[in-house]
């Protein structure tokens, strides 16, 4: 039963090769969230969609892109991976404002290794 | 501006003992929400608790209580009589709806051991 999926939950990619990490989710959210964590940090907001609304942090380097084709997707593409870019990517979802929005369900994550 | 602060980067107890873990936070906002996630290796955030900014009652979940005071601003996490088990990151969260959505503010995280 599980709710936020994340595939794969390791990455190993080449410098500069392009790489995309998915997220999917059976809770039906309107909203998705996307977070890099690098170690010992707290995570950080990248962008998020509400429904077909994509929403873009103001310091998301333009190397970071994301799709979402469907309500239960959410991709994000990292378009030239640098060595910085290595870090746990999380995938989040919640239900729209005023019916219980506030809350985020995150999936398990996962670890891109940039060689 | 809205801030959240965890002044202990990390903690070490022996296993049994009672450990807290401290929360401050800053906001303009009379309606919001706080949380408590639990980040263990394998790196998924595990949801603890959430609670809104118009109750502040005192939460008790078997080991885990939670003391929320509006007057100073912060949300306390206790573990009770820890386990090893209970080894991990943990963060507070503050939520708020900015542009139509909500969003969180994370604190820096308390990793905390605890010894067998």
């Amino acid at each position: 039963d599980a709710m936020v999926i994340q595939n794969p939950r390791y990455q190993v990619t080449q410098f500069g090769k392009p790489v995309t990490l998915s997220c999917s989710q059976t809770l039906n959210h309107n909203v998705m969230y996307w977070y890099q964590q690098k170690s010992s940090q707290a995570p950080k907001l990248l962008f998020h969609y509400y429904d077909k609304d994509f929403n873009n942090e103001a310091d998301t380097p333009d190397n970071f892109q994301s799709r979402r084709p469907n309500t239960s997707f959410c991709f994000l593409d990292i378009r030239s991976p640098g060595l910085g870019d290595a870090a746990m990517y999380l995938c989040a979802t919640s239900r729209p404002p005023g019916v219980g929005g506030e809350t985020q369900y995150f999936g398990p994550g996962t670890r891109l290794l940039v060689l | 501006a809205q801030k959240v602060t965890q002044a202990q980067t990390e903690i070490s107890v022996v296993e049994k003992e009672d450990v807290t873990l401290d929360c401050v936070y800053e906001t303009r906002d009379t309606t919001y929400y706080l949380f408590w996630y639990k980040q263990p290796p394998s790196g998924e955030l595990v949801f603890l608790i959430r609670r809104n900014s118009f109750d502040e009652q005192n939460e008790i979940s078997g080991r885990y209580s939670w003391n929320f005071q509006k007057s100073t601003s912060s949300f306390n996490f206790t573990i009770t009589a820890s386990q090893v088990v209970d080894s991990a990151v943990y963060f507070c969260a503050l939520s708020e709806n900015r542009s139509g959505t909500y969003k969180y503010i994370f604190g820096t995280g308390t990793r905390l051991k605890v010894l067998a």
